[in-house]
């Protein structure tokens, strides 16, 4: 099974400040990489598949980057609303789709 | 609106049997992806299974195979996920996740969640 690391495990940064969050696959993935925004209380939303391709409404200022095996989320000027935890998850030859455990970005 | 509307909390006791569900509605619910996550309190997300409405055709992690049941009744556009004997450990919100419609793996919208509280 391929096992999914994010890291840092929390961010703090302040708003209008550039975010990059790290996730490393045990094995190549290729591009098959989504991102998910967590907010508390609320279902995760798909930001990012194929590893750099935003999903429907997401804003410009979310980017994603890698293959293979690191992979990187970058929220260019953080909005308050963009405070939450990201996960990473692989979808390469699966099953099994597994997620990383997550990255909790605080101000 | 494509939307995913899942069945409401639970508070059930050790040893109880349960089956939560998933309504599908604004796209075709036979040719997409149903996937089904768990989040314990205070933690992430973990994969359980897909199913394929269309000809349920099912995927289980092998961490909760055996443990769940994945089932789908098309002619609902409804996916469900029970239990037959309920442990403490259960306790935790079950999101349902649609496919997207290129790649199954994919989660492109979740439902909101269901709380399931298993306690004594």
């Amino acid at each position: 099974e391929i096992m999914m690391t994010q890291s840092p495990a929390t961010l703090s940064v302040s708003p209008g400040e550039r975010a990059t969050l790290s996730c490393r696959a045990s094995q190549s993935v290729s591009h098959n990489l989504a991102w998910y925004q967590q907010k508390p209380g609320q279902a995760p939303r798909l930001l990012i598949y194929g590893a750099s391709t935003r999903a429907t409404g997401i804003p410009a200022r979310f980017s994603g980057s890698g293959s293979g095996t690191e992979f990187t989320l970058t929220i260019s000027s953080l909005q308050s609303e963009d405070f939450a935890v990201y996960y990473c998850q692989h979808y390469n030859s699966w099953p099994p789709l597994t997620f990383g455990g997550g990255t909790k970005v605080e101000i | 609106e494509v939307q995913l509307v899942q069945s409401g909390a639970e508070v059930k006791k050790p040893g109880d049997s349960l089956k939560i569900s998933c309504k599908g509605s604004g796209y075709s619910f036979d040719n997409q992806w149903i996937a089904w996550v768990r989040q314990m309190p205070g933690k992430g997300l973990e994969w359980m299974g897909n199913i394929f409405p269309g000809d349920s055709d099912i995927k289980y992690s092998p961490s909760f195979q055996g443990q769940v049941t994945i089932s789908a009744d098309k002619s609902i556009s409804t996916a469900f996920l029970q239990w037959s004997s309920l442990k403490a450990s259960d306790t935790a919100i079950y999101y349902c996740a649609k496919g997207s419609t290129y790649e199954g793996g994919v989660l492109a919208l979740w439902g909101r969640g269901t709380l399931v509280i298993v306690s004594s």
